[in-house]
This record gives C-alpha cells, sequence and structure tokens, in this order.
C-alpha cells in the first residue's frame, strides 16, 4: 500500500514566484497535517483538516499562505509570493478516526527560495 | 500551552553503546507521547508511542516509560547500532487542544563503527 506522497520532493524559486505543494494521503485516512521544519523552529503545525474540512490553521503564518482540500485524496498547500524565509523542509501528515491514530508522514519537499 | 523539550545533539557513540536522550514535557491533562525517527532524506517515522502514565512503548530494541511525575518520557536503547544514525523527535498529542501533534526539536544521532 502506497504511503503518503508529495510532490515535488525538491523545488527551487525566486522570491516573489508562487508555489504549490501537493499530498495525496494514504486511502480511507480522514485527517490531514502540513507541517513545517526549518533548523530555527524545528517543527511546527501549519493546518489540518478533518474530513476535508480545515479544523485548525493558527500556525499558518500569514496570509501569503493557504491550504485547500478539494476532497479526501488530494491537498495542497500554495505560498504567494514567495520568500527566501519560507524556505523549509514542508511535510504531510495523515491519520485515521479523526486524528487518533498514528500519523504517517511523507517524504516531504524540500523549498529554496532564492 | 504544550511543548516539548528534548536534549541538544549531536550525539555520537561507537556501536553497542548504551543510549539515552531525554525529552520532558509540559502539558495540561493527559497528553499521548511520542517518538519518531527520521533517516537521511526520509519523512519521520513512528518509533514508539504511550498514551498513558506508566506505559512504556517499546520497538526495534529502542523503550521510553511515560513518567507523569517527571513529566518526561526519555528514549534508551541498551546498545545502538550503525543504522540507528538518525535524528529523533520526541512529541505529544493532547486531545484537549486537537490532534496535532507538539514536536521537540530534534535530536541528531551518530552511531559510528
Amino acid at each position: 500500500d502506497a504511503g503518503v506522497i508529495q510532490s515535488p520532493r525538491h523545488e527551487v524559486t525566486e522570491m516573489g514566484q508562487e508555489v504549490t505543494l501537493r499530498c495525496k494521503p494514504i486511502s480511507g485516512h480522514n485527517s490531514l497535517f502540513w507541517y513545517r521544519q526549518t533548523m530555527m523552529r524545528g517543527l511546527e503545525l501549519l493546518i489540518y483538516f478533518n474530513n476535508n474540512v480545515p479544523i485548525d490553521d493558527s500556525g499558518m503564518p500569514e496570509d501569503r499562505f493557504s491550504a485547500k482540500m478539494p476532497n479526501a485524496s488530494f491537498s495542497t498547500l500554495k505560498i504567494q509570493p514567495s520568500e527566501p524565509r519560507d524556505s523549509a523542509v514542508y511535510f504531510c501528515a495523515s491519520s485515521s478516526r479523526g486524528g487518533q491514530t498514528e500519523q504517517f508522514f511523507g517524504p516531504g519537499t524540500r523549498l529554496t527560495v532564492l | 500551552g504544550n511543548s516539548v523539550t528534548q536534549m541538544e545533539g549531536p550525539v555520537t557513540l561507537s556501536e553497542e553503546a548504551f543510549l539515552t536522550i531525554n525529552c520532558t514535557y509540559t502539558a495540561t491533562g493527559y497528553p499521548s507521547l511520542f517518538w519518531y525517527v527520521q533517516y537521511p532524506g526520509e519523512g519521520l517515522q513512528l518509533l514508539l508511542k504511550a498514551t498513558k502514565a506508566d506505559d512504556k512503548g517499546s520497538n526495534k530494541g529502542f523503550e521510553a516509560t511515560y513518567r507523569k511525575e517527571t513529566t518526561s518520557f526519555h528514549l534508551e536503547k541498551g546498545s545502538v547500532q550503525v543504522s540507528d544514525s538518525a535524528v529523533y523527535f520526541c512529541a505529544l498529542r493532547n486531545p484537549l487542544s486537537g490532534y496535532a501533534l507538539n514536536f521537540g526539536k530534534g535530536t541528531s544521532l551518530l552511531v559510528t563503527p
């Protein structure tokens, strides 16, 4: 069974450009989480969805960040416009039972904004 | 609020040495506690967990005991291998705050032959 799939694995872009990160959760999981990992701040939750509905977006840094989950098998995290301080590894994770069970992580997207 | 504090790395050990990575937490109520491991270039994998006080989680020779009196969840292994080289994250999930994980900063472990 495939795990959590993220694309792209690596993204290099220039400041001001729009960036879209994609995630496909494990089939049957109804909770999806986006985390960001940086050296300075470690792993931080950005947003999580339950049954495709955003439940907690308090970790989204600012209006430049937006996330959607149009259906149970796909989510996007968009940054527009991107800035160098957005450079980080972005992880998507999914779990079942509304988030009560183990979270399975994808391999991450390493974003570099020049 | 919820927070997790881990010992800073990097930790360098020789193969077959004993490993301890300290983790303490702050949370209201009764959180669940986790250790995740991240191998180079990969996502995080759950290593072990404990959901209530005095529970011991164990997996692949690693152990950690949920100590509510000291708010700790230290990771131990009796004999490390080179293949254990990775970054280890302590985390908590507090149902009072939803189902997201609060992570420590991570501890890098390097095991040399």
